[in-house]
């Protein structure tokens, strides 16, 4: 089946460790993204990349990393510099920045 | 980039059809209406785009006015499935462009 994954779905963390999400597509997707929920709040983009070895920032991408050395990973790190990790952690993908998102499962993060 | 806006909230009966609107005033020529829909805990959904024509598929149906300024996305027979958020998004076809959700409408169906 072709699709998006994120893992894992919950993960528990100590403040002041960094922590990876793991994002993996088999839809040969060039773009890929990374959003942040807070409960009862729309998505706000972290980074996104558009082409293998090639990201960009979005929104609020202060505290985050990404790489993009395959096509179909694009790993978040939440490292000790983001002040509220505590979040639902949202990947997704599409084959052009102009197409339609396909969104993975997301995973919640919860930094104590 | 266009903004859109949306009730905050709406509810409607099994099995009636929900009319959800989405205003953007501010669309231009060249932006197309997508619509997604977040079911809790889950990851959006991509269910209909359009530009200016009034499109249908298997999930729903999306009106779109004469004047563009304004769209409202039908399901036309609602289950309890279809709770969810829903969001209104205006993007540009064939350019790069990040599409924005903001709090989208929370559309509770009840039995």
């Amino acid at each position: 089946d072709g699709g998006i994954t994120q893992s894992p779905k919950y993960l528990f963390r100590k403040e002041g460790q960094n922590v990876t999400l793991s994002c993996e597509q088999n839809l040969n997707h060039d773009a890929m993204y990374w959003y942040r929920q807070d409960p009862g709040q729309g998505l706000r983009l972290i980074y996104y990349s558009q082409i293998v070895n090639d990201f960009q920032k979005g929104d609020i991408a202060e505290g985050y990393s990404v790489s993009r050395e395959k096509k179909e990973s694009f790993p978040l790190t939440v490292t000790s510099a983001q002040k509220n990790p505590t979040a639902f952690y949202l990947c997704a993908s599409s084959l052009g920045t102009f197409d339609e998102q396909f969104f993975g499962p997301g995973t919640r993060l919860t930094v104590l | 980039d266009a903004k859109t806006t949306q009730p905050t909230s709406m509810d409607c009966a099994e099995g009636r059809a929900a009319n959800l609107p989405c205003n953007h005033s501010t669309i231009s020529g060249n932006e197309y209406v997508y619509w997604y829909r977040q079911i809790h805990s889950q990851g959006p959904q991509y269910i209909i785009h359009g530009l200016k024509n009034n499109e249908t598929n298997e999930m729903a149906s999306l009106i779109i006015t004469e004047d563009r300024k304004s769209s409202t996305l039908i399901l036309p027979h609602a289950t309890l499935r279809d709770t969810a958020v829903y969001y209104c998004i205006v993007r540009v076809d064939g350019g790069s462009y990040i599409p924005t959700f903001g709090r989208g409408t929370s559309l509770i169906v009840h039995p």
